[in-house]
């Protein structure tokens, strides 16, 4: 079974320094990761995935991610943060064998990230 | 384009109703699911279709039913709504980029 943890429900910053928010997970073959953002009342927006190749993926919004097979983790970051940047971060995981399309993702619980001025 | 659509935003049943929620989406995607969001539990799969005339059950599908009426659409029904059945639900599609696009959410509310 695959499993993604969100150890830190709330990660606070402010405006102007870097933020990391931390996922790691765990897949019996290798893993296709992905983030996604939730801005209040909306749905998910996809972010960035890793699926093979750099360890380091750059997404939207300047975001980017570090992939650790080591560690198994899959950290969110960003150089520098912006207030716009306060919203519901999740990380979801899906094993890489089996219909690419179909399969089914794990998602985490979810990280508030709060940037103050 | 408009994306992944989900109609109603926000209802309102008492215990016992039965509704159905209506997705549908315009890129041609295969694969389309129903997701539950509550608060501290993330999101959870209730069902999902990998492709048109297929369905499968996720991790909570008990109350509910699909139907993939299309490759567009994907209804989930609440036969008997009950008030554990509130929750935030999401609509999905899945592309050959490999990542999920998700709808704007319906709010349900049961009395």
């Amino acid at each position: 079974a695959q499993s993604v943890a969100q150890p830190e429900d709330q990660v606070n910053v402010a405006e102007g320094n870097p933020l990391t928010v931390k996922c790691t997970y765990s897949v019996s073959g290798n893993p296709y990761l992905f983030w996604y953002v939730q801005y209040p009342n909306r749905g998910l927006q996809f972010l960035l995935k890793y699926i093979t190749g750099d360890n380091l993926v750059k997404g939207s919004y300047g975001f980017e991610a570090e992939f650790n097979k080591s560690q198994t983790s899959f950290h969110l970051k960003k150089p520098s943060a912006l207030v716009s940047d306060s919203a519901l971060y999740f990380c979801a995981v899906r094993d890489s064998q089996g219909n690419t399309n179909a399969g089914k993702s794990t998602f985490g619980d979810g990280t508030t990230l709060t940037v103050k001025p | 384009n408009a994306g992944v659509t989900q109609t109603p935003k926000f209802q309102v049943l008492k215990t016992g109703q039965s509704m159905t929620l209506q997705c549908a989406q315009d890129m041609n995607h295969n694969s389309m699911y129903w997701y539950r969001q509550d608060p501290g539990m993330g999101l959870r799969l209730i069902y999902y279709s990998a492709s048109e005339g297929t369905t499968d059950k996720g991790e909570v599908p008990n109350g509910y039913n699909v139907s993939r009426l299309n490759k567009r659409e994907f209804s989930l029904r609440l036969e008997s709504a009950a008030p554990s059945q509130t929750s935030v639900y999401f609509c999905a599609s899945n592309g050959v980029r490999g990542y999920r696009y998700f709808g704007p959410g319906t709010r349900l509310l049961v009395l």
